[in-house]
């Protein structure tokens, strides 16, 4: 079973719509979650974190983890066709002194 | 504050060549990581330091791949030789040990290789 499983996509929303990229991890020991955007020939670039159960809101963004379900999402709500990017999700696997383990990444792009 | 730096950008080499890569982490900053991204997949970390102590090095093939930091400060990472397999995009990240922020790893630009 993979650590970190994201639907690879593309993913495709029409401008203005929520995006919703999804994640889910195989370590319950994991604390720490990240959700990074990565332009095509750039390196990855932090939007969000999420430590705790529940929802986490930043601007557009809202970030969403489940322990219980070892699931966590990413909510991009009114979508600009510069969202268009692939997304990361990223795991702190438990006890592993801060060792990120990535996904695939989901490719989504938001038509104007 | 100034980002992570990373050199060369770009560098075409033929295989069984050597190759090294060079990463100034952001000032302060104790932890240092490669990766290797190859296209299509997320980053593989190769090795993590802490200061200039090797933290994981679990998945960094040792046969070819050597890394150093010395003074806990900038890190080489040297392919030698280089195989086709190991045409990709390396990057370096960094973190503090700051509480809060302990976990979040900033990158650098990256090094993209072909291998020919």
């Amino acid at each position: 079973q993979k650590e970190v499983e994201q639907n690879s996509g593309p993913l495709s929303v029409p401008e203005g719509a929520i995006a919703s990229l999804n994640c889910t991890y195989s370590d319950r020991g994991s604390q720490s979650f990240f959700w990074y955007r990565q332009y095509s020939g750039k390196s990855p670039e932090l939007i969000m974190f999420i430590y705790s159960n529940g929802d986490k809101e930043d601007g557009r963004f809202t970030a969403q983890l489940n322990k219980a379900s070892q699931y966590v999402s990413l909510l991009i709500r009114d979508s600009q066709p510069s969202d268009s990017a692939t997304y990361l999700c990223a795991v702190v696997i438990g006890g592993s002194n801060y060792k990120l383990t990535f996904g695939k990444g989901t490719l989504l792009t938001v038509n104007p | 504050e100034a980002g992570v730096a990373q050199s060369p950008r770009y560098k075409i080499i033929e295989k069984r060549q050597s190759v090294a890569f060079w990463c100034n982490p952001i000032s302060g900053h104790a932890t240092l990581y490669w990766y290797q991204q190859i296209l299509g997949q997320g980053p593989k970390l190769l090795i993590q330091f802490q200061n200039n102590g090797v933290v994981d090095d679990s998945q960094l093939p040792k046969d070819r791949f050597s890394a150093e930091r010395l003074k806990g400060v900038d890190s080489t990472l040297k392919i030698q030789p280089a195989k086709l397999e190991d045409s990709a995009v390396y990057l370096c990240a960094s973190s503090s040990l700051r509480t809060g922020d302990r976990d979040t790893q900033y990158f650098g630009p990256g090094t993209r290789l072909t291998v020919l």
